[in-house]
């Protein structure tokens, strides 16, 4: 079973705050994925990265960043953290190159910043 | 422009009926792939069912299928026999281009409650 665990569930964070989100996949996936949902919004695509060290910017980067430095984890840095960036935060991956593979998620994240 | 145009925030079916997920979508590529995921209340996303742009057959997955018409741009989930724990959002999503590199876009969801 492919597994996508995100390091917590439920976080509260002070605005200014520097905040980290962890993702870790246990299936040697090459594709790593951060998304946040809003409601009526849908998953909008934060940052993916398709190996160590290479990271492409989504359609709302700003105000984030991203680490991979090994294959199985990717983390999402809130580098001073906002009240608009209150939401839900889900990280999925997939495997290799397939366009027909389905993405992985992970349990999410729900972010409160105050 | 909005790729991926989902015009049901909200559908109510009785249990053991049938239900169509509405999602139309918006691409210059030849080559994409379409997909549903349902969301329960605990939040996590399972995959339903996919589509290629090249399939010739409408995709099936037990008590899902996807109504597929490409002239219309129109990828839509039918559930057959509804149950109560089909109660969940549905996202429709599609991949542009042949590669698994790139990630999926996704519409607003549609909320479905069924009813006993």
């Amino acid at each position: 079973d492919v597994k996508v665990t995100q390091s917590s569930r439920y976080l509260v964070k002070r605005t200014g705050e520097k905040v980290f989100l962890e993702c870790v996949q246990d299936m040697d996936h090459e594709n790593m994925f951060w998304y946040r949902q809003d409601p009526g919004l849908g998953l909008r695509l934060i940052y993916f990265s398709y190996d160590v060290k290479m990271k492409e910017k989504g359609d709302i980067p700003e105000g984030y960043s991203v680490s991979r430095e090994k294959k199985e984890r990717f983390s999402l840095i809130l580098e001073s953290a906002s009240t608009n960036q209150t939401s839900m935060y889900l990280c999925a991956s997939s495997p290799g190159a397939g366009a027909s593979l389905e993405q992985y998620f992970g349990p999410g994240t729900r972010l409160t910043v105050t | 422009a909005q790729k991926i145009t989902q015009t049901q925030p909200g559908m109510f079916v009785q249990e053991k009926e049938a239900v169509t997920l509405d999602c139309t979508y918006d691409t210059s590529d030849q080559s994409y792939g379409l997909f549903w995921y349902k969301q329960p209340s605990s939040g996590e996303m399972i995959f339903l069912i996919y589509q290629g742009s090249y399939d010739e057959q409408n995709a099936t997955e037990g008590r899902y299928s996807l109504n597929f018409q490409k002239a219309r741009k129109s990828a839509n989930l039918v559930i057959s026999a509804s149950q109560l724990g089909d109660s969940a959002m549905y996202f429709c999503a599609m991949r542009e281009g042949l590669t698994g590199r790139r990630a999926l876009t996704f519409g607003s969801g549609t909320r479905l409650q069924v009813q006993p």
